[in-house]
This record gives C-alpha cells, structure tokens and sequence, in this order.
C-alpha cells in the first residue's frame, strides 16, 4: 500500500530565503507526483504535475524533481515572499486511481 | 469558470440529519472523486467513479452514498449524520488516460455536525 511522506511537518523561514520541501513515497510505481498548496479554510490549487519520465518540473520561482528510484521528490521555493505562506501537499498517482496523499508541510515565511 | 465547483461551501447541521453535497466539473473529465480531509488535515480517498460508475470505495460507512447522474456531476448524500463527520470534503476530477492525469479539486465543502 502507497505510503507518503512529507517532512518537515512544519517550517518557518524569513523572507528571500531560498528552501526544500521534501516528499517520500513507498511504492515507486507510480504514474505521476503532484504538488499542490492550500490555504487556511481553502481548496487545493495545483502548483506542478511530474509524469514518471519526467525529473522536473519548473514553474516561476518553484522548481520540483523526482526521483522514482529512490522513491523521493522535492519542491524548491526560490526567494520565498510572505505571500507563499500555506500547506504544501504532494501526492502521487497511478494510472487514474486516486492520489495519494502527505500529511503537507505548512511553511510560514515571515516578513 | 470555475472548473471544480461544490456547493456548499459551507454546512452546519444537527446530528441524525441526512445532508447531500453536490459536484459539478466542467473540464469534460471522464473520472470524479471524492476526498475527506480530516482535522488533522490529512487527505485520504473516499470514493472514486469512472463514466459514472463506481470504481473505488474506500472503507467508508455505508450512510455515505455517491451518485453520479452524469460524467459531469458527482453528488455525495450523508444519512444520518454523526459528530465524527465533521470535515471538509473535496470533489476532484481528472481524465482517464494512459499517461499521468493531473488532478483538479474544488474548493471544499466544509462539514460541521452539532
């Protein structure tokens, strides 16, 4: 069974800081990751889709890799502004089975 | 236009009432979910349909039921409601393909049961 992982849970940067949110999943057939942010008492909106054969995905100031081997993906926020305060959530996909989902990580950045 | 849209956006009710959440994707996706996320903000699958059939159900009681009249309309009907169902449930469509669908969720429907 599909396990993923987010870690941190939590993290607190100042602002124009440059930092890694990681994910970790157990089963590395997977069809593609999906990073999404929310926002308190809000929908999830889609930051970026890797398909399996993709390494990357860039858009704007965030940058995503995948790693399928080694069953791991991480999401890089260049320059962080407060704006960029929320949860991040990564989930991952097989065919069109369901995500799977972390538990997120929820980034303050502080001004 | 919104792609995912539910409604209500928000809904408060008694213990032991029967409340339905509706639905609605206008992307033309031939597959629609249902998502509950918990208090402790942890999001985990409910139902799955595909062309309006149901292709997964999750271990989930049997006072939820799903229907679909249609690809485009996933409504989600809660008998008997209980404390323990307060949370916010998300309806999420995508296509069916042999590559990696990207997954599009509305925006909630916050639960609260008194």
């Amino acid at each position: 069974k599909q396990e993923v992982t987010q870690i941190p849970a939590a993290l607190s940067v100042p602002e124009g800081e440059n930092l890694v949110l990681n994910c970790s999943f157990t089963d590395s057939a997977i069809y593609n990751l999906q990073w999404f942010r929310q926002d308190p008492g809000k929908g999830l909106t889609s930051l970026l889709l890797i398909q399996s054969s993709q390494r990357e995905q860039t858009s704007g100031r965030l940058n995503a890799s995948l790693d399928k081997s080694s069953g791991r993906s991480t999401l890089y926020i260049a320059a962080s502004q407060p704006g960029d305060s929320a949860t991040y959530l990564c989930a991952v996909g097989k065919g069109n089975t369901p995500l799977v989902f972390g538990k997120g990580t929820r980034l303050s950045v502080i001004a | 236009d919104t792609a995912v849209s539910q409604t209500p956006k928000y809904l408060v009710t008694q213990m032991g009432n029967d409340k339905s959440i509706k639905c609605e994707q206008n992307l033309g996706h031939d597959t629609m979910y249902w998502y509950k996320q918990d208090s402790k903000k942890f999001l985990k699958i409910m139902f799955s349909y595909n062309n309006k059939e149901l292709i997964i159900n999750e271990t989930v009681p049997n006072r939820f039921s799903p229907k679909s009249p249609d690809k485009a309309h996933l409504n989600l009907h809660i008998n008997s409601l209980e404390l323990g169902d307060s949370a916010v449930y998300f309806c999420a469509s995508s296509q069916e393909s042999p590559g990696a669908p990207e997954a599009f969720f509305g925006q909630g429907t916050r639960l609260t049961v008194v």
